[in-house]
């Protein structure tokens, strides 16, 4: 297994395009993690998926952000007519929704937006 | 809701020297708490955790964690520090709502000096 892996790494925009990031999971992972992460500061908590079902959102995320997970493997995460603020990391994490191993989250490498 | 504090943003330290990362949390329910490390350029990678059993949490590459709830911290220390040990630590807590969701301090940048 090679890890969590998201696409692309950087992605550049102007302000008022949409952009789309994509997660893949370890395979056997159930749980699917959104995070964002803006210079200086640690991830901040944006939605959760188990399987499909999206569980989970963090008030961070406005009516312009979406995300999916339509079959329970990979996962899309959409941003509508981006603005500079959204400029950051986006990271994705995954774990398995099993006992003690449901606290241990794995990390993506992350995909950096930047919105000119 | 949970916040961590990290108190230091920024910790210089001399390589073979001791290093303390110090992590206070707040939350009103009982918490599971996490150091994650982020090398250059590479994802977050989990450090250590604590989720119940012995206060005193150890890694594989001699970090170590412990938890005091009296005083809501979980300080993250290394007797000797390498070069490679250059990274920026994260504190972060769970209080295993919302699928486990963490909420991170505002990250540790270490900085081994030779």
């Amino acid at each position: 297994d090679t890890g969590v892996s998201q696409d692309p790494r950087h992605k550049i925009t102007k302000r008022g395009q949409n952009v789309t990031f994509r997660c893949d999971p370890i395979s056997e992972h159930n749980r699917l993690y959104w995070y964002r992460q803006t210079l200086g500061q640690g991830p901040e908590f944006l939605t959760y998926f188990q399987n499909e079902a999206q569980l989970e959102k963090s008030r961070l995320l406005s009516d312009r952000f979406s995300a999916e997970r339509p079959k329970g493997s990979f996962s899309t995460l959409e941003i509508q007519r981006t603005e500079q603020g959204d400029s950051a990391m986006y990271l994705c994490a995954s774990s398995l929704a099993q006992g003690l191993s449901s606290y241990e989250q794995y990390f993506g490498p992350g995909t950096r937006l930047t919105v000119t | 809701a949970q916040s961590v504090t990290q108190l230091d943003s920024q910790v210089p330290v001399f390589e073979e020297a001791p290093v303390e990362l110090r992590c206070n949390y707040s939350s009103s329910v009982s918490v599971y708490l996490f150091w994650y490390v982020q090398y250059p350029n590479q994802g977050l990678q989990l450090l250590l955790k604590y989720l119940s059993g012995s206060t005193l949490v150890e890694s594989i590459n001699g970090f170590e964690a412990e938890f005091n709830k009296s005083q809501t911290s979980f300080h993250l220390r290394k007797p000797s520090v390498h070069i490679s040990d250059t990274a920026e630590y994260f504190c972060a807590v769970s209080t295993g709502a919302a699928g486990n969701k963490l909420t991170f301090g505002g990250g540790t940048r270490v900085l081994v000096k030779p």
